[in-house]
């Protein structure tokens, strides 16, 4: 059965303080694993996507990386706009059927 | 430029009671799709379609119907609301540009049922 698995489940880091998140995932045939950034009370906002090991993408302090068996979401010197919930998703063979992580909640404190 | 729209935002049903959550796209998008979230739990799927006219169920589709009728138009139906369909529900959609390959997705605001 395809899974994915994110750690930790919260993170707290002071402003400045750079941190990974983990993305763990089994799935058959990998059609793409996602990353999403979600802010209480609204809808998942997409981060990236990344479809090969090996592959790697950029924005601003966050950088996500993946390889064959799981992907890692990297902050580096955060700041406090960056506090929210981050989620994995992966796409298998069957289209249109994403699978996703319970989310990392993570805490960026002055 | 409106893309994923949701309505209502909040609704408490009592058990029992039916009701349609409703969505609509402005991105042509053929792909859409229905979330539920928990507390502490990832997004679950429930229906999704992949045209006007095809759906499919998902991981949790028991106690919902889904019709797609238009491209722009996907609308969720809990029949005989129970109080284990309370959650918060996301509407999706996407275009996969290139075969084979899953798209990202655009996700509406949400809707926070109550059933009690």
């Amino acid at each position: 059965e395809d899974q994915v698995t994110q750690s930790p489940e919260a993170l707290r880091l002071q402003e400045g303080e750079s941190s990974s998140l983990n993305c763990s995932y089994t799935v058959s045939g990998l059609r793409g694993l996602f990353w999403y950034r979600q802010d209480p009370g609204k809808g998942p906002e997409f981060l990236f996507t990344l479809y090969s090991a090996g592959e790697e993408k950029e924005k601003e302090r966050l950088k996500a990386t993946l390889t064959k068996k799981e992907s890692f979401l990297h902050i580096t010197a955060p700041k406090p706009e960056d506090s929210a919930t981050y989620l994995c998703a992966v796409g298998g063979s069957t289209l249109g059927r994403l699978y996703f992580g319970r989310g990392t909640q993570l805490t960026v404190w002055p | 430029n409106a893309g994923v729209t949701q309505t209502p935002k909040f609704r408490i049903l009592k058990i029992g009671q039916s009701m349609t959550l409703q969505c609509t796209q402005d991105m042509n998008h053929n792909y859409m799709y229905w979330y539920r979230q928990d507390p502490g739990m990832g997004l679950k799927l429930i229906y999704y379609s992949v045209g006007a006219g095809i759906t499919d169920k998902g991981e949790v589709p028991n106690g919902y119907n889904v019709s797609r009728s238009t491209t722009e138009d996907f609308p969720l139906r809990l029949e005989l609301a129970a109080p284990s369909q309370t959650s918060v529900y996301f509407c999706a959609s996407s275009y996969p540009r290139v075969q084979g390959i899953n798209e990202k997705l655009f996700f509406g605001s949400g809707t926070q049922l109550s059933v009690l």
